[in-house]
């Protein structure tokens, strides 16, 4: 079975401008979680979606938001980049029926800021 | 979710036994022990989980205190593809909804 899908695995963008992340959960899962890692720490959580419903949400501000899709796959926004959202961002996925920290994580993706 | 407390680092020789210990004495009843793993560059992976029963699966066993204060993984026979940040994480087990809250893990190395 395929893992956890993201896109893209690299991206470089501009102070100001928009991000759109893209994460496909495993097959049968309906539930997408998201985090940041920045270098040296442990994954931070941003936002959780269950049957494409907002079921938690970490500490981060209003630039960002997230959302999930009918076929489950999710998608991360930020706007108006700062420097200090240079990260990892990552992606879990859970299935129905089985603890929602049972997570199983996508290989991330690397934003850089300039 | 109760706090965790493990050490920063720890050495293993390749083939022994690594045990890795964590410390949440303000655990509360209807949360579990969750155990991650993350290699350097890659997403964390899931371990193993329990609730007071000690667990065992192809990776490895999870051993809790009777008083659920503490809790010890043990990799049985450590191969230098298991060095990495290992990540101790208590939490309700909710199955609509449940965060994981990354402390700063402990980075095993395992030696030849």
């Amino acid at each position: 079975d395929a893992g956890v899908t993201q896109s893209p695995t690299h991206l470089i963008k501009t102070r100001g401008q928009h991000v759109t992340l893209r994460c496909s959960p495993i097959s049968g899962h309906k539930s997408v979680s998201w985090y940041q890692q920045v270098l040296g720490q442990g994954p931070q959580f941003i936002f959780q979606y269950y049957e494409k419903e907002e079921r938690g949400r970490g500490n981060f501000p209003d630039r960002f938001s997230a959302r999930q899709f009918p076929n489950y796959s999710s998608e991360l926004n930020v706007n108006a980049l700062l420097l200090g959202d240079s990260a990892l961002y990552l992606c879990a996925s859970s299935r129905p029926g089985q603890g929602a920290r049972e997570q199983y994580f996508g290989p991330g993706t690397r934003l850089t800021v300039t | 979710d109760a706090k965790t407390t493990q050490p920063p680092s720890m050495d293993c020789a390749e083939g022994r036994a690594a045990n890795l210990p964590c410390n949440h004495s303000t655990i509360s009843g209807n949360e579990y022990v969750y155990w991650y793993r993350q290699i350097h560059s890659q997403g964390p992976q899931y371990i193993i989980h329990g609730l007071k029963n000690n667990e065992t699966n192809e990776m490895a066993s999870l051993i809790i205190t009777e008083d659920r204060k503490s809790s010890t993984l043990i990799l049985p026979h450590a191969t230098l593809r298991d060095t990495a940040v290992y990540y101790c994480i208590v939490g309700a087990g909710g199955t609509s909804y449940g965060k994981l809250t990354f402390g700063q893990g402990t980075i095993l190395t395992v030696h030849p």
